[in-house]
């Protein structure tokens, strides 16, 4: 089986723009969640898909979306880039609930913003 | 409100070594979930176990082992004759299911060095 898959690997961004990243699950895994990851804040979460609708959300502004189509790959956009947005962006997939079962993760889109 | 203390933030130990990683939680429900996740230098967070708050009895996978303890609100891991390989980032992670906000927390992590 495949394993969690996240595009690009690597991203270098300018303050004030936008950035899409993308994350294809498992297959069969209907739950992606999205976390960052810094070395201040440790590994936070973003969001939580699940069939395409968002089942749960953290403590992010409202500059952090994301949406999931229904091949269940998911997409993370981040609007007006801060300089504090510079992280490890990784994917998560699991078979239906974040809670209940194991995560599978990906090895993560690290954006650099200056 | 959930709550995941991973004490240790560093640990060095040398090569065969065992090596116990410590983690404390708080929650109010009664059915929860525990995780331990390893990443490794590339980054990619790797499954280790899961636990539900109704199962404590003590788990061992090979040089792994978990000791889950209600009582101290603790699910601590043990590397048993540690190996280089096993130096990486490990994380302990809380879920509680039943919780209208149900999402995973997960603690600072204890990176962990295996001196050769």
């Amino acid at each position: 089986k495949a394993g969690v898959t996240q595009t690009p690997r690597y991203l270098i961004k300018t303050r004030g723009q936008q950035v899409t990243l993308s994350c294809s699950p498992i297959s069969g895994h209907r739950s992606v969640s999205w976390y960052q990851q810094t070395p201040g804040q440790g590994l936070q979460f973003l969001f939580e898909y699940f069939s395409e609708t968002q089942r749960n959300k953290g403590n992010f502004p409202g500059r952090f979306s994301g949406r999931q189509f229904s091949n269940s790959r998911s997409e993370m956009n981040v609007s007006t880039l801060e300089l504090g947005d510079s992280a490890l962006y990784l994917c998560a997939s699991s078979l239906a609930g974040t809670g209940l079962y194991e995560q599978y993760f990906g090895p993560g889109t690290r954006l650099t913003v200056t | 409100a959930q709550k995941v203390t991973q004490a240790q933030t560093e640990i060095s130990v040398v090569e065969k070594e065992d090596v116990t990683l410590d983690c404390v939680y708080e929650t109010r429900d009664t059915t929860y979930y525990l995780f331990w996740y390893k990443q490794p230098p590339s980054g990619e967070l790797v499954f280790l176990i899961r636990r539900n708050s109704f199962d404590e009895q003590n788990e061992i996978s090979g040089r792994y082992s978990w000791n889950f303890q209600k009582s101290t609100s603790s699910f601590n891991f043990t590397i048993t004759a540690s190996q280089v390989v096993d130096s990486a980032v490990y994380f302990c992670a809380l879920s509680e299911p039943e919780n209208r906000d149900d999402k995973i927390i997960f603690g600072k992590g204890t990176r962990l060095h295996i001196l050769p």
